[in-house]
């Protein structure tokens, strides 16, 4: 069963926009909410993270909003940059971060000028 | 370069045969964890050590898989009798306990033909 759903499978933005990725969680016993990006090759790096103590955290041009009561929660990348290109992964984990992650299916991220 | 490293990168087998991947984590890193990830879906977990102790194996890793991880630093992964559906990314992780972020490897890619 998928227990993370993320959407879209890819996306298109115009460098200068914004991008935005949904995910959607089922088991509420996960308190630990991580984006990972991976580039083609590599192996996922973490972004940004936030628990369900608070609505939003903002790291540079990269935001997470989250919304316990929907068990939804999104990233938003502010001024996109060709840079950006990537795949982007929500993540779920229980015991603040200490166990496993469980991951969404990913987001194809392209940024075109 | 301190991250976490994994061998080989590639590798390339035929059914039946027998494959083992080495992940190094960062030194230090108390925690290890190794996942799964097929073309165009998220990393799945597989199974974690803390230390040398393995603490939870996906019900994904059948009795064809098993992982070690002797000392607690590095840990190895073999797959005995590989088959087709085996042909995947292996990512390996680590953590410092109770620190939450996983560091990624940058993955051994498995063809099994």
């Amino acid at each position: 069963q998928q227990q993370v759903k993320q959407s879209p499978q890819s996306l298109i933005v115009q460098k200068g926009g914004i991008s935005i990725i949904n995910c959607a969680y089922e088991n509420t016993a996960f308190d630990y909410f991580p984006w990972y990006q991976q580039f083609p090759g590599k192996g996922p790096a973490l972004l940004i993270a936030i628990r369900p103590d608070v609505s939003e955290k903002k790291e540079g041009r990269f935001t997470i909003s989250f919304n316990k009561s929907a068990k939804q929660f999104s990233l938003h990348i502010m001024d996109s940059q060709p840079g950006d290109s990537a795949t982007y992964f929500c993540a779920a984990s229980k015991n603040f971060g200490n166990e496993k992650l469980t991951f969404g299916t990913g987001t194809r991220l392209t940024i075109i000028p | 370069d301190t991250g976490v490293s994994q061998n080989p990168r590639h590798k390339i087998t035929k059914r039946g045969q027998n494959v083992t991947f080495r992940c190094d984590p960062i030194s230090e890193h108390n925690r290890l964890y190794w996942y799964r990830q097929t073309l165009g879906q998220g990393p799945e977990f597989l199974t974690y050590f803390q230390n040398e102790a393995q603490l939870e194996k996906s019900r994904l890793l059948s009795d064809r898989f098993s992982a070690e991880r002797p000392k607690g630093s590095f840990s190895t992964l073999e797959i005995q009798r590989t088959e087709q559906g085996d042909s995947a990314m292996y990512l390996c992780a680590s953590s410092l306990w109770p620190q939450e972020t996983q560091y990624f490897g940058p993955g051994t890619r498995l063809l099994v033909l």
